[in-house]
């Protein structure tokens, strides 16, 4: 199947700092990238869709003043946490899709501490 | 709006036993359904798709999974399971409105020796 890249893995920060997390689609081009959040042991929850080219819409709930997302080009996608506190501390997925009605294909993750 | 349950939360099983997680879905038209796999602190692996054709799907490490329409379900199953079959397991369904994924509560599987 496709790969997705996610960067980084892993990553601690200080409260009140900005993070920035990578979504790479490494063998195809993505039109369309999703952010998924999800707390430990509890299912995946989408946070935003982002359209290559165009603003990001997201989920009922979701600051998107806080979780900055940005994808510019058919193969990145970034998402921003600005100003994080120590409840955004999450595991953050992205996946990756590259036309209407076929399947998206998911990143490694990245674990989000902010102390 | 779509919507995805996985009744049971946890199962332990016995490592050769047979394996059967629950999925019943909610949505309007014929969906997209699918299984993925997740160890602890990893992404999501693709187990197996439904999209449209044959109702019994087979995927990757032996697993299965049966769409029928007539009970919302599409159920996974296993023969004989492996300890490294332990892990978290989610059903998600795709539908028409953004192609969205919606993903059910999730599985536990923890697997006895």
């Amino acid at each position: 199947g496709a790969v997705v890249s996610q960067h980084p893995s892993r990553v601690i920060c200080k409260s009140g700092t900005s993070v920035k997390i990578e979504c790479r689609s490494l063998d195809f081009q993505a039109t369309t990238m999703f952010w998924y959040r999800q707390f430990p042991k509890q299912s995946l929850m989408l946070m935003a869709t982002s359209n290559e080219g165009s603003k990001a819409t997201y989920e009922q709930g979701v600051e998107k003043d806080k979780f900055l997302i940005n994808h510019a080009s058919l193969t990145l996608s970034t998402l921003t946490v600005t100003s994080a506190h120590p409840e955004d501390s999450s595991f953050y997925i992205c996946s990756a899709r590259a036309q209407v009605n076929t399947e998206a294909f998911f990143g490694q993750g990245t674990r989000l501490t902010v102390v | 709006a779509q919507s995805v349950t996985q009744p049971d939360i946890h199962i332990t099983v016995s490592e050769g036993a047979s394996l059967e997680l629950r999925c019943n879905y909610s949505y309007g038209a014929t969906p997209y359904l699918f299984w993925y796999v997740q160890s602890p602190g990893q992404g999501l692996q693709l187990l197996l798709k439904y999209f449209s054709g044959d109702t019994l799907v087979q995927g990757i490490k032996g697993f299965e999974a049966e769409f029928k329409r007539s009970q919302s379900s599409f159920n996974l199953r296993k023969p004989s399971v492996h300890w490294s079959d332990a892990a978290e397991y989610f059903c998600a369904v795709q539908g028409a409105a953004g192609n969205k994924l919606t993903f059910g509560g999730g599985t536990r599987v923890l697997v006895k020796p």
